[in-house]
């Protein structure tokens, strides 16, 4: 059973950087069948996705976003990685990582907020 | 960017009532469409990928249908635990959600 774990800070100061990252056991992230993703959901509002990346490295983020995102794979440690630069309270949110297109599966989320 | 339109915002259903929810593309979108459950304090979960192929392990009372811009999500006869937040996603160009309709109990 592919499972998927968010970790990283639920606090980050405005105009500072968040960073994820989400550990997938069960599965590899150097499966060339599924690309992996990051997703938001700002408290009480709808989804959002962030954008996603292949094994090989490639990636594609949202065109809102682009300019601050950056997702990342480490498959030695069977990992993958978000960072999103000069945050403001606007990126307070619960943050997945899933797998694929279609995410058929989730990491539980991890809320953060962006706060001083 | 495509915008996908969900309705009703609200849906009021009973138990064992059959549930029709929508989900209208704003260009064709062909078959790449997708629907999630999510209930609160959950991650979403995957009910429906292109368009009408029910994900693993999903009962068959949910089904989906359509394609180009217009889909629907049927739930045959609703179950207690079906009573939640209903999103549909597409991924044909770049990847959106729909706002969401949320089923809850009569």
């Amino acid at each position: 059973q592919v499972q998927l774990q968010e970790s990283g800070p639920g606090l980050v100061k405005p105009s500072e950087t968040l960073s994820l990252t989400c550990t997938v056991s069960g599965g590899s992230v150097s499966s060339g069948s599924y690309y992996w993703s990051w997703i938001r959901q700002p408290p009480g509002k709808g989804l959002e996705w962030i954008g996603y990346i292949y094994y090989s490295g490639s990636t594609n983020y949202n065109p809102s976003l682009k300019s601050r995102v950056t997702i990342s794979v480490d498959t030695s440690k069977n990992q993958f990685s978000l960072k999103l630069s000069s945050v403001t309270a606007a990126d307070t949110a619960v943050y997945y990582c899933a797998r694929d297109l279609f995410a058929d599966y989730w990491g539980q989320g991890t809320l953060v907020t962006v706060s001083s | 960017e495509i915008v996908l339109t969900q309705s009703p915002a609200t849906l009021s259903l009973s138990p064992g009532e059959r549930a029709t929810l929508s989900c209208r593309a704003s260009q064709s979108v062909s078959s790449y469409l997708a629907w999630y459950q999510q209930k609160p304090g959950q991650a979403p979960r995957l009910l429906i990928y292109d368009a009408s192929n029910r994900a693993d392990g999903i009962p068959a009372r949910f089904s989906g249908s359509g394609s180009g811009t217009d889909f629907t999500l049927t739930i045959s006869s609703l179950e207690p635990e079906d009573f939640a937040v209903y999103y549909c996603q597409q991924r044909s160009n770049w990847i959106t959600f729909g706002q969401g309709t949320r089923l809850e109990i009569k």
